[in-house]
C-alpha cells in the first residue's frame, strides 16, 4: 500500500489556468506538508496542516491555497498559473511531534507553458 | 534562524570505498537533525535522525551519521558504497520556533562508480 500518494504525477498546463494537486496519506499521521522543489533541486516548505489546522504558511503567493478536508488529505490549489510555478511539488506527512521524520509522496511535476 | 549547509554539490566514490556526505548546522538550542535520500524521479526517503543520546546514529541501507556538537556537524557515512547508493542526499534541521518546519540543505549528489 502506498503510504503517501499524490495525483496527478504529471501536470502540463498553460499560463493563466487554475489547477489542483491532491494528496492522501494512510499512515494515520496528524500533520501534512506541501513542498516545492525547483529546477536546482532546492526544497522549500510551503504549507503545513496539523489536524486540519494551518500551522505553517511560508511566503507563498496568494494564488496558492491549501485545503485539508480531513487529516488524511491535503490538497493544493493554484490559481492563475505562471511560468515560475513550474516545479515538482511534494506532499509529506508526519506524526504530530517534531522529533518524527516526514514521509514524502512521489511528487507532482508541474509544467506551465 | 536554523540552517544546514552541505558544502559539497557532488561526491564521487568507487564502489566498495567509504562514502561521506558532509553537513554542518547552525542552531540555537538542541538540534534535531535528519538525513533524507532522493532517487531520480522519486520522493525523499528518510535515512536517519539525531534527536538526543548516542552521537553515532545508525539508519537505513547501512548508513550512519555522527553528531559532533563541537564542530556543529552531522556527516553521513557508509563504510562500503554501492552503485545503488547513487542519489541526491539532503540534510535537514528542525526549526526551533516552528517545531514542524524542516530547513533542508541544498543537497549533495552522490555518484558511485562500478
Amino acid at each position: 500500500d502506498t503510504a503517501v500518494s499524490q495525483t496527478p504525477k504529471y501536470l502540463v498546463t498553460q499560463m493563466g489556468n487554475d489547477k489542483s494537486i491532491k494528496c492522501e496519506q494512510n499512515l494515520g499521521h496528524d500533520t501534512m506538508y506541501w513542498y516545492k522543489q525547483d529546477s536546482k533541486k532546492f526544497l522549500k516548505i510551503m504549507f503545513s496542516y496539523n489536524n486540519k489546522e494551518l500551522i505553517i504558511n511560508e511566503t507563498v503567493p496568494n494564488r496558492f491555497s491549501p485545503k485539508s478536508p480531513d487529516k488524511a488529505h491535503l490538497n493544493l490549489h493554484i490559481n492563475s498559473l505562471e511560468l515560475g510555478d513550474s516545479a515538482v511539488y511534494f506532499c509529506a506527512s508526519s506524526q504530530a511531534t517534531s522529533q518524527y521524520e516526514q514521509y514524502f509522496g512521489p511528487g507532482t511535476r508541474l509544467t506551465v507553458t | 534562524a536554523q540552517s544546514v549547509a552541505q558544502p559539497e554539490d557532488q561526491v564521487n566514490v568507487a564502489e566498495g570505498n567509504p562514502l561521506t556526505v558532509k553537513c554542518t548546522y547552525s542552531v540555537s538550542g538542541n538540534p534535531y537533525l535528519f538525513w533524507y535520500v532522493q532517487y531520480p524521479n522519486r520522493g525523499l526517503q528518510f535515512l536517519l535522525k539525531y534527536i538526543t543520546g548516542d552521537n553515532l546514529v545508525k539508519g537505513s541501507y547501512g548508513f550512519e551519521a555522527e553528531f559532533n556538537k563541537s564542530q556543529t556537524s552531522f556527516h553521513l557515512k557508509k563504510p562500503s558504497a554501492l552503485v545503488s547508493d547513487s542519489a541526491l542526499y539532503f540534510c535537514a534541521v528542525r526549526d526551533i520556533i516552528n517545531d514542524y518546519k524542516l530547513s533542508f540543505g541544498a543537497g549533495t549528489t552522490v555518484t558511485v562508480r562500478a
